[in-house]
């Protein structure tokens, strides 16, 4: 069964530095994976897409990674921003007849001004 | 920009009432998911459905819950019988795509309180 874990839990950093949150899985075999952000009440915002033939893609200030063979992927912010505070959650595209996320718990992210 | 939409934002139910969540996924979308989010919990996988008929479904799924695409905009998912535990944050999806291709969209999700 596909277990994702986001390490930290929580992150809290001034504005203006560059962060990197982890999230790990452990079955290789997916489809892709996909990171949202999502505001305390709120839905779930898709920010970025990585297909498991690609290492890397970039939206703006962030960039994801995959390591499909060590089961990791990093999201990289550059210059965070007050704005950038939210959870970030990271999931995995897998199933075997169909398509599920599975989806980590998240890391909660203060960005202070 | 084409966004999913699900009504209600907030339902309060009694315990052993049915609920049906409403969703309106991307117009031109095929693949319909519903998953679930228990507070502070993970968000969880319910079920996918595709050219009428549900593909897969979690372990949660269980006969208390079902789904349909009434006409050509509407997905729903009918809780029926609700238990104080079905209370969470229900998530409508869909995507273009199947598969290593699927960039899933999520709505702002219903708030389920059975009490």
């Amino acid at each position: 069964k596909q277990e994702v874990t986001q390490i930290p839990a929580a992150l809290s950093v001034p504005e203006g530095e560059n962060l990197v949150l982890n999230c790990s899985f452990t079955d290789s075999a997916i489809y892709n994976l996909q990171w949202f952000r999502q505001d305390p009440g709120k839905g779930l915002t898709s920010l970025l897409l990585i297909q498991s033939s690609q290492r890397e893609q970039t939206s703006g200030r962030l960039n994801a990674s995959l390591d499909k063979s060590s089961g990791r992927s990093t999201l990289y912010i550059a210059a965070s921003q007050p704005g950038d505070s939210a959870t970030y959650l990271c999931a995995v595209g897998t199933g075997a007849g169909s398509y599920q996320l599975t989806f980590g718990k998240g890391t909660k992210l203060s960005v202070i001004p | 920009e084409p966004e999913v939409t699900q009504t209600p934002s907030h339902q309060v139910t009694q315990m052993g009432q049915e609920v049906i969540l409403r969703c309106v996924p991307i117009s031109n979308h095929l693949y319909f998911y519903w998953y679930r989010q228990i507070l502070g919990q993970k968000v969880e996988f319910l079920v996918s459905f595709y050219n009428n008929e549900i593909s897969e479904k979690s372990e949660i799924f269980d006969d208390q819950f079902s789904v349909e695409r009434p006409d050509g905009s509407n997905f729903t998912l009918k809780i029926r019988s609700t238990k104080l535990e079905d209370s969470a944050m229900y998530f409508c999806a869909s995507s273009e795509y199947p598969y290593e291709n699927t960039e899933a969209f999520f709505g702002q999700g219903t708030r389920l309180t059975v009490v």
